[in-house]
């Protein structure tokens, strides 16, 4: 069974432009999380979908950072547009309700 | 934001000797999980343990939990070369119709030949 899969793996971008992150999640998982992951830290939650709906979005920085998640499966999260601390590894997770999560090998986002 | 936090930051032992890793986080809770993350790549779940259980096994992994000290900590034994590691606890909550998983800080291991 294929695990969770995100893509690009590695994304340099100048600041202002605007870049976008896919995650394939694992097929019949209902969640699905985007991290954000600074160099030396953990993960931060971002925003968690339950099937189409996002529920916890409140670390999201909305003035710039936007997601989706099209009929409960695929989502995209999106920057427009980067800045400079934006730099990471952005991380798509998914499970099964109230199980453990699964993670993708993270998209590194460097903002030049 | 964080929610757990790992102590210690950074662990260095000897290969064959046990690691034991703490993690405190402040509010209550429904599950708790270890992940591992090796350098560069993604997160790998290791265990749960829900906030009804007090002590869980996975090989030679040993979770623990005391919701009422709001703790809980990781035992690896017999620690290996390949154990080198980050590793991360988890605070799930039950809430939105599904599980709220956020991160702590982590504990870096080294497990030296």
């Amino acid at each position: 069974e294929a695990g969770v899969v995100q893509s690009p793996r590695y994304k340099i971008i100048e600041k202002k432009q605007p870049v976008a992150f896919w995650c394939n999640p694992i097929s019949g998982h209902n969640t699905l999380y985007w991290y954000r992951q600074n160099l030396g830290q953990g993960p931060e939650l971002l925003i968690r979908y339950e099937n189409e709906e996002a529920v916890d979005d409140s670390q999201l920085p909305k003035d710039r950072f936007s997601a989706e998640r099209l009929k409960g499966v695929d989502s995209t999260l999106k920057i427009q547009p980067a800045e400079l601390g934006d730099s990471a590894v952005y991380l798509c997770a998914s499970s099964l309700v109230y199980a453990e999560a699964f993670f993708g090998q993270g998209t590194r986002l460097t903002v030049v | 934001s964080q929610q757990g936090e790992e102590d210690p930051q950074a662990l260095s032992i000897q290969e064959g000797e046990n690691a034991t890793m703490n993690c405190s986080y402040k509010t209550s809770i429904n599950n708790l999980q270890w992940y591992r993350q090796n350098s560069g790549r993604g997160l790998v779940h290791l265990i749960l343990i829900r906030s009804n259980e007090r002590e869980k096994h996975s090989g030679r992994l040993r979770v623990t939990l005391d919701t009422s000290k709001k703790s809980s900590s990781l035992l690896i034994t017999a620690s290996r070369a390949a154990d080198t590691a980050s590793y991360f606890c988890a605070t799930g909550l039950l809430t939105g119709g599904g599980n709220k998983l956020t991160f702590g800080t982590g504990t870096q291991l080294k497990v030296e030949l």
